[in-house]
């Protein structure tokens, strides 16, 4: 079975634009989830999607928002980049939203100049 | 809110010893699920063990084993035999209501 893919691997984007991250779960998973990795604040919940709604949220501004489609893939949009917003982005899948071991994708490399 | 801490930044081993990793965390929910996942340097984010907060015996997967005592909010990994490919960061997490909370990582060494 193929493992959770996210693409890009890698983005350079300037303050105050926009960005859109992808996720594709593993096969037959229904639950995606996002974190954000940094240094100073390691590794944090986004928010979770679940049968194209979102269950969960972490506690991040509203510039961060996403989607899930029909198909269980998700986005990620982030608006107005800030400096602040270089991260690792992870995106996660597991088969329910009650389901609780997660696998991880590879991550997005998200720098913002 | 769940916290998970792990006091020890770094730890370094010689191959083929043995390592203990410790975690701790607090909550107040009562079903929940414990992880630890590795991180080498490619980033990727993997799978080392699960435990369940209703089971009292220690999981194990090959090399990897927990410590977990529930009433002290403990959850250690022990690997043994180490190898140089277990040379990564590893974060100790709290499942529960759907979300994972992360420890902020120990990064470990395994010389040769």
């Amino acid at each position: 079975k193929a493992g959770v893919t996210q693409t890009p691997r890698y983005l350079i984007k300037t303050r105050g634009q926009q960005v859109t991250l992808s996720c594709s779960p593993i096969s037959g998973h229904r639950s995606v989830s996002w974190y954000q990795q940094t240094p100073g604040q390691g590794l944090q919940f986004l928010f979770e999607y679940f049968s194209e709604t979102q269950r969960n949220k972490g506690n991040f501004p509203g510039r961060f928002s996403g989607r899930q489609f029909s198909n269980s893939r998700s986005e990620m949009n982030v608006s107005t980049l800030e400096l602040g917003d270089s991260a690792l982005y992870l995106c996660a899948s597991s088969f329910g939203t009650s389901t609780h071991t997660q696998y991880f994708g590879p991550g997005t490399r998200l720098t913002v100049l | 809110a769940q916290t998970v801490t792990q006091s020890q930044p770094e730890m370094s081993v010689q191959e083929a010893e043995t390592v203990t990793l410790s975690c701790t965390y607090d909550t107040s929910e009562s079903n929940y699920y414990l992880f630890w996942y590795k991180q080498p340097p490619s980033r990727q984010m993997i799978l080392v063990i699960r435990q369940e907060a209703y089971k009292q015996q220690n999981a194990t997967e090959n090399r990897f084993s927990v410590n977990f005592q529930k009433a002290a909010k403990s959850f250690s990994l022990k690997i043994s035999d180490s190898q140089l490919g277990d040379t990564a960061m590893y974060f100790c997490a709290f499942w529960a209501n759907s979300k994972l909370t992360f420890g902020k990582g120990i990064t470990l060494s395994v010389r040769p």
